[in-house]
């Protein structure tokens, strides 16, 4: 089936304004990863999705940083007031959690969407 | 914590030559580890993961990682590297207690002289 798929491929922004990054995980997967990838900071975690379990935001850099994810399916991740240092690529993945009898918790990853606030 | 290290940040290797990516992390229990790749402009691909059993592991493109719990290691190699194989190769670490969520190296960038 399809993979993970994201939108928009491109963001380009300027200072101060909101931005909203879409992620569509593959059917069925319950759990669903944000990351960013930037110059400075390599790959880094920012929230994560399982269920209906409350979210881990663990990851998030600051309160302007919000994710959601309707209906255990799509996911929106909102940073509000952007700023020059959130230019990053916002990755997204999924993962169906069947643990090590299943073959393991591989995560699938979409392509990116690269943000550019200039 | 979790963390992972990737010492090499850029590996230079001929066409044909053997090629290894170290890893090194620091987890308090047996983690799962994963390679990924990623070529330029282009999304990560996993190459292989080990979660249990075999320390050994086949991954896709002829590559093989082999875990070592007494190093903390987790090194990628290939025996005879393509010029397709120039790209940016990432190391992550996780762990079902922790949700799953990844932790990843600094990436090791391999370049392919012909």
């Amino acid at each position: 089936g399809a993979g993970v798929s994201q939108s928009p491929s491109n963001k380009v922004t300027e200072k101060g304004k909101d931005v909203e990054l879409r992620c569509d995980p593959i059917s069925g997967h319950t759990a669903l990863y944000w990351y960013r990838q930037s110059l400075g900071q390599g790959l880094e975690f920012l929230i994560y999705f399982q269920g209906n379990s409350a979210p881990d935001k663990s990851g998030l850099p600051s309160d302007r940083f919000s994710a959601e994810r309707t209906g255990g399916s799509v996911s929106t991740l909102t940073i509000q007031r952007t700023q020059q240092e959130d230019s990053a690529v916002y990755l997204c993945a999924s993962s169906l959690l069947v643990g090590i009898a299943g073959g393991g918790d591989e995560q699938f990853f979409g392509p990116g969407t690269r943000l550019t606030v200039l | 914590a979790q963390s992972v290290t990737q010492p090499d940040i850029h590996i230079t290797v001929s066409e044909g030559a053997s090629l290894e990516l170290r890893c090194n992390y620091s987890y308090g229990a047996t983690p799962y580890l994963f390679w990924y790749v990623q070529s330029p402009g282009q999304g990560l691909q996993l190459l292989l993961k080990y979660f249990s059993g075999d320390t050994l592991v086949q991954g896709i493109k002829g590559f093989e990682a082999e875990f070592k719990r007494s190093q903390s290691s987790f090194n990628l190699r290939k025996p005879s590297v393509h010029w397709s194989d120039a790209a940016e190769y990432f190391c992550a670490v996780g762990a079902r207690a922790a949700g799953n969520k990844l932790t990843f190296g600094g990436g090791t960038r391999v370049l392919v002289k012909p």
